[in-house]
């Protein structure tokens, strides 16, 4: 892997709405992708990855991501947007080109308006 | 089961002084990492360690130093302490690597003046 994209380093949603995150990685050998989250003054905890088995993945708190590997895409959705959803998030790529460590995007952080 | 601890939670140090930040973890995890997050840039691998006695630098391993004698803890050594090395440093843990999940302490967030 060589560097991973989040477009967007605050997004603001109001709360009900669709939460869309964006992350676009470059690899050139087939990848790893996980979506972690960090709640302010903690560590960050995973919401969820794809390992090579379906495209559509489904995490925890009613996330979901879809790998597209023509896009070189993996952009994180939720219908509906809490105000506990307000957090930063963080996209990373993984593969054998980096030695399977986490390359890490800069990290966009949701604002959910009441 | 109290996972990846850390600690200090925080810390002041200033220019010169040195200090080890300790990380625990009590899922007999093989995969350790320290890495350091900076507003803005995500995070920054310093140092891993994939057993016991194995440890190899990451991207930013300068000005840092580590251990890993046993598979429970993996302290982080900062000798000379610098303001460039002010930031929020976490420890994780993972099974192996690959697609594997890592798990993250709660952090030590460090001040250098």
């Amino acid at each position: 892997a060589q560097s991973v994209t989040q477009l967007g380093s605050h997004v603001s949603v109001s709360e009900g709405a669709l939460v869309l995150l964006r992350c676009n990685y470059s690899s050139s050998v087939p990848p790893y992708l996980f979506w972690y989250v960090q709640y302010p003054n903690q560590g960050l905890q995973l919401l969820l990855k794809y390992t090579s088995a379906a495209t559509l993945v489904k995490g925890i708190n009613g996330f979901e991501a879809e790998f597209k590997k023509s896009e070189t895409s993996f952009h994180l959705t939720k219908p509906s947007a809490h105000m506990s959803d307000a957090a930063e998030y963080f996209c990373a790529v993984s593969d054998a080109d980096s030695n399977y460590q986490l390359i890490w995007g800069a990290g966009t952080k949701l604002i959910i308006k009441p | 089961n109290a996972g990846v601890t850390q600690t200090p939670k925080f810390r002041i140090l200033k220019i010169g002084q040195s200090m080890t930040l300790q990380c625990t973890q009590d899922m007999n995890h093989n995969y350790m990492y320290w890495y350091r997050q900076d507003p803005g840039m995500g995070l920054k691998l310093i140092y891993y360690s994939v057993g016991a006695g194995i440890t190899d630098k990451g991207e930013v391993p300068n000005g840092y130093n580590v251990s890993r004698s046993t598979t429970e803890d993996f302290p982080l050594r900062l000798e000379l302490a610098a303001p460039s090395q002010t930031s929020v440093y976490f420890c994780a843990a993972a099974t192996r690597t690959g697609g594997e999940t890592q798990y993250f302490g709660p952090g030590t967030r460090l001040l250098v003046l």
